[in-house]
């Protein structure tokens, strides 16, 4: 299976902070890779895909980059909303993997 | 706009067997795949199982390969996982997930761009 390593585990950050999470695969996937937010309760939310493709209705501020092995989340202006924890995975190939998660935190 | 709801968790004993069913509406269901992603109580997310378009494919992780089955009943727009030889590892938070991407061949992976809410399983004597 295709080991998916995110960093860090969690960050402290503050509302108008630029944010870079980073989700490195242990094996070349592509561009097979996908973010996802998630608050506490709630299910993951959907917001890139392609690796850098936002979702519809996904904020520009959200932005993807990365192919091979090493990828990028980036929040160019946390706002309030986007305290949660983010998740990367790849769609290359089965099993389907996630990484461990990134929580962003308020400073 | 697309909606899942999941549903049948509850608290069972190891051993024991239960039907997690995800009911599905807002888009056309038999056009696309559908799978199950679990999470532990305050751990991260685990891909269960998934089922093409048409029922001809379908896959498991290895924590649950011969104990779980997924299937659907595209009549009734709803996914479903059978869950057999439950063991306390199995606790979790199970989430239908859609596909992205319409009539995707069999063996293709995917990105999930709609969730259910969750059904929390709880597996203990």
């Amino acid at each position: 299976a295709i080991r998916m390593t995110q960093s860090p585990s969690s960050l402290s950050a503050s509302t108008g902070d630029r944010v870079t999470i980073t989700c490195r695969a242990s094996q070349a996937i592509g561009f097979y890779l996908a973010w996802y937010q998630q608050k506490p309760g709630k299910a993951p939310k959907f917001l890139i895909y392609a690796a850098s493709t936002l979702q519809s209705g996904v904020p520009s501020r959200f932005s993807g980059s990365g192919s091979g092995t090493d990828f990028t989340l980036t929040i160019s202006c946390l706002q309030s909303e986007d305290f949660a924890t983010y998740y990367c995975q790849q769609y290359y190939s089965y099993p389907l993997t996630f990484g461990g998660g990134t929580k962003v935190e308020l400073k | 706009e697309v909606q899942l709801v999941d549903s049948g968790g509850g608290l069972v004993q190891p051993g024991r067997s239960l039907r997690l069913s995800c009911a599905a509406s807002g888009f056309t269901f038999d056009e696309y795949a559908m799978h199950w992603v679990r999470q532990a109580p305050g751990k991260g997310l685990e891909w269960v199982s998934g089922i093409n378009w048409n029922s001809g494919s379908t896959s498991y992780a290895d924590s649950v390969k011969g104990r779980f089955v997924i299937s659907r009943d595209n009549a009734k727009n709803s996914l479903y996982l059978q869950m057999n030889s439950l063991r306390l590892e199995d606790t979790a938070f199970y989430y239908c997930a859609k596909d992205r991407v319409p009539m995707r061949p069999a063996a293709d992976a995917t990105a999930f761009d709609y969730w259910g809410q969750g059904t929390l399983v709880t597996v203990s004597s």
